[in-house]
Formats: C-alpha cells, sequence, structure tokens
C-alpha cells in the first residue's frame, strides 16, 4: 500500500464550488505538504503543516485553506474554486529526524470549469 | 530571477549517451534534492545531497557549494529513464523545498 495517498485522484468541478482536497500518510512523519504544479511553473508550496498544532502559508496560499485533523492526516480546501485554481495538486511528508527527504503522493489532477 | 534555475529545460538523448542535468541556485541551502517525476505524474526522490557526490545505479548527483551548482548525471541512458528531473534546495528564508522548473528528459531507443 502506498505511504501517501491522496483522494480524489481526479476532479472537475465549477467555478464557485467548495472543493477538498485530502491527504493521508502511514510513514509517521510530522511535516506536511500541500504543493500545486503548473506547466512551465514548476512546483509550488501552498501551506505546509510541522505538527497538528502548527500550520504555514506558503508561497501561495490565497484562496486556499487547509485542516491538520490528525497527525496523519492534512486536507486542502478551495473555498470558491475558480478556473486559474485547475492544477496538478501534490501532498508530500517528511520526517523532521531524517533531513528534508520528501514522499509525495500521487498527485490530484483539478479543473475548474 | 528564479532562485533555483536548471538546464536544459528539454534533452533528447538516444539510449546509451551519457546525460548530464545542471542545476544553479542562488540561495543559501543546507541541501540539494534531486526528484523524478515520471510521465503519469508520480515524485519521487532521488537523491539529497550537501556536499560531494552521491551514486545509486546509473545515476550519480554531485554538488559543489562554493559555486552554487550541483548536477545530475545519468551513464548509459535508457528509455525508461524519460521523466521530468527536478532539482530543488532546501534552507531558504521559510525553511522549505525551493524547486527548479525541471528539465524533461526523453531517451530515444
Amino acid at each position: 500500500d502506498a505511504d501517501v495517498t491522496q483522494t480524489p485522484r481526479n476532479r472537475i468541478t465549477k467555478t464557485g464550488k467548495r472543493i477538498m482536497l485530502e491527504c493521508s500518510q502511514t510513514k509517521g512523519h510530522d511535516r506536511m505538504y500541500w504543493y500545486r504544479q503548473d506547466p512551465g511553473l514548476g512546483l509550488r508550496l501552498i501551506y505546509y503543516s510541522f505538527d497538528v498544532k502548527d500550520i504555514n502559508k506558503g508561497e501561495i496560499s490565497d484562496g486556499y485553506s487547509v485542516s491538520r485533523q490528525a497527525q496523519a492526516k492534512f486536507s486542502l480546501s478551495l473555498e470558491s474554486a475558480i478556473p486559474n485554481q485547475t492544477a496538478l495538486y501534490f501532498c508530500a511528508t517528511s520526517d523532521t529526524r531524517g533531513g528534508e527527504t520528501q514522499y509525495f503522493g500521487p498527485g490530484t489532477r483539478l479543473l475548474v470549469l | 530571477k528564479n532562485e533555483v534555475e536548471q538546464s536544459p529545460q528539454n534533452l533528447t538523448a538516444q539510449e546509451g549517451e551519457f546525460i548530464t542535468i545542471n542545476c544553479s541556485y542562488s540561495v543559501g541551502i543546507s541541501a540539494l534534492h534531486w526528484l523524478q517525476q515520471h510521465p503519469g505524474g508520480g515524485i519521487v526522490s532521488l537523491f539529497m545531497l550537501s556536499s560531494g557526490k552521491k551514486k545509486h545505479g546509473r545515476l550519480i548527483a554531485t554538488i559543489n557549494i562554493q559555486e552554487k551548482h550541483s548536477s545530475l548525471h545519468i551513464t548509459a541512458s535508457h528509455p525508461r529513464d524519460s521523466a521530468v528531473y527536478i532539482c530543488a534546495a532546501y534552507g531558504g528564508s521559510q525553511g522549505n523545498l525551493i524547486f527548479g522548473k525541471g528539465t524533461k528528459l526523453s531517451v530515444k531507443p
């Protein structure tokens, strides 16, 4: 079984709808991250969490919110989706004890019409 | 200017060729990562290095801290090496990874 899972894997939604992307991990890592990837732009950090009570904004947090429900779960919400949030979204985890090697989920392809 | 720059953006090689992908960074770092993104989208970590050189199979990563430069080499390239290779620097102002835009490698049989 995969160590980092994301649901859904693909989602099509309409402008203005609320969307939640979920991430779960079985690696026991403290740190979790949400990135988005756009063609030609590389990966950009949306939010990150170093433990359940520590949540921080990344480079492009506007229009997004997150919830760290437990050490193993980190959810990303788009409160009112807009077309330029169409992207590939990745969750990742890392262990503070093992340096910063990050382990990525399989990604969620989101299309906002 | 991006803090992490990769070159080339695209690379096409024949099977068996020796391949080099370059990464330059302008931030102070404590580690440099190389990642591989498969055509299906999945991302895996290949190397994390802070000095010198690391080798795993046909892949070799080097870093020169003074010159703020890292290279990823692939020896005896194979079509299954076709992927996007991403360089990422750890230790920027937010203490998180700063990613390059990636190098798309295509190895032809």
